[in-house]
């Protein structure tokens, strides 16, 4: 079956670095996402990876493995605001979107 | 601008209605999608849409339609409420850029089904 594995939970702290893995076992690979989902609110959008390496978008970036299979993205300077919940999602061979459960992110001050 | 939007936000319902879900998406775009989310799991994909007039069944398409008659709106409707079914739902939608439809998606506000 498809899976994609993220940490249920994290906690860190204001100002602090923190790093949200995501591993997945799919048919095939064609890309992944990571999306940001505040409490309540609809999940927006992050970052794309289709080539293995890290991209880099202001304070978040994103990392890809695809022979690991392994994804992580790196939240640096944490600022209250990123409390939210992070989506992992594999594009599959067959052009399907595959979602993680998420990895709640609680900032403490 | 652009957006999408979802009504009703809230619904409560009774099990063996019929119940229809708006989502409107004005960004032209000809990729839509119905997800639902509930606690533990991540998004399942309940039905999609490539264009007009079509659809296709997600991973959780049991007990839900769509149809596509324009490219700003794909209403979801649930033939036979289910308790099993109570649930927020997200309409979102994507442009195909490089072949592939899974671009950036836009995700509408959410709608939280209640059926009782």
């Amino acid at each position: 079956g498809q899976n994609i594995d993220q940490p249920t939970e994290m906690t860190a702290t204001e100002g602090a670095i923190v790093q949200i893995n995501c591993t997945y076992q799919t048919s095939g690979f064609n890309g992944l996402f990571w999306y940001q989902q505040h409490a309540g609110e609809a999940p927006t959008f992050l970052s794309y990876n289709v080539l293995d390496g890290l991209e880099e978008k202001g304070r978040f970036s994103s990392f890809l493995s695809r022979s690991k299979g392994y994804s992580y993205l790196l939240l640096k300077e944490l600022q209250m605001k990123d409390s939210a919940s992070y989506l992992c999602a594999v594009i599959d061979s067959n052009y399907q979107l595959i979602w993680g459960a998420g990895t709640k992110l609680i900032i403490k001050p | 601008d652009a957006e999408i939007t979802q009504s009703p936000r809230h619904k409560i319902t009774e099990t063996g209605r019929q119940v229809t879900l708006a989502c409107h998406q004005t960004w032209n775009h000809n990729n839509m999608f119905w997800y639902r989310q509930d606690l533990g799991h991540g998004l399942r994909l309940i039905h999609y849409s490539y264009g007009v007039q079509d659809t296709n069944k997600g991973e959780v398409s049991d007990g839900y339609s769509v149809s596509r008659s324009n490219t700003e709106d794909l209403p979801l409707t649930l033939e036979s409420a289910a308790s099993s079914q109570t649930s927020v739902y997200f309409c979102a939608s994507s442009e195909s850029r490089d072949g592939t439809p899974y671009n950036e998606q836009f995700f509408g506000p959410g709608t939280r089904l209640t059926v009782l």
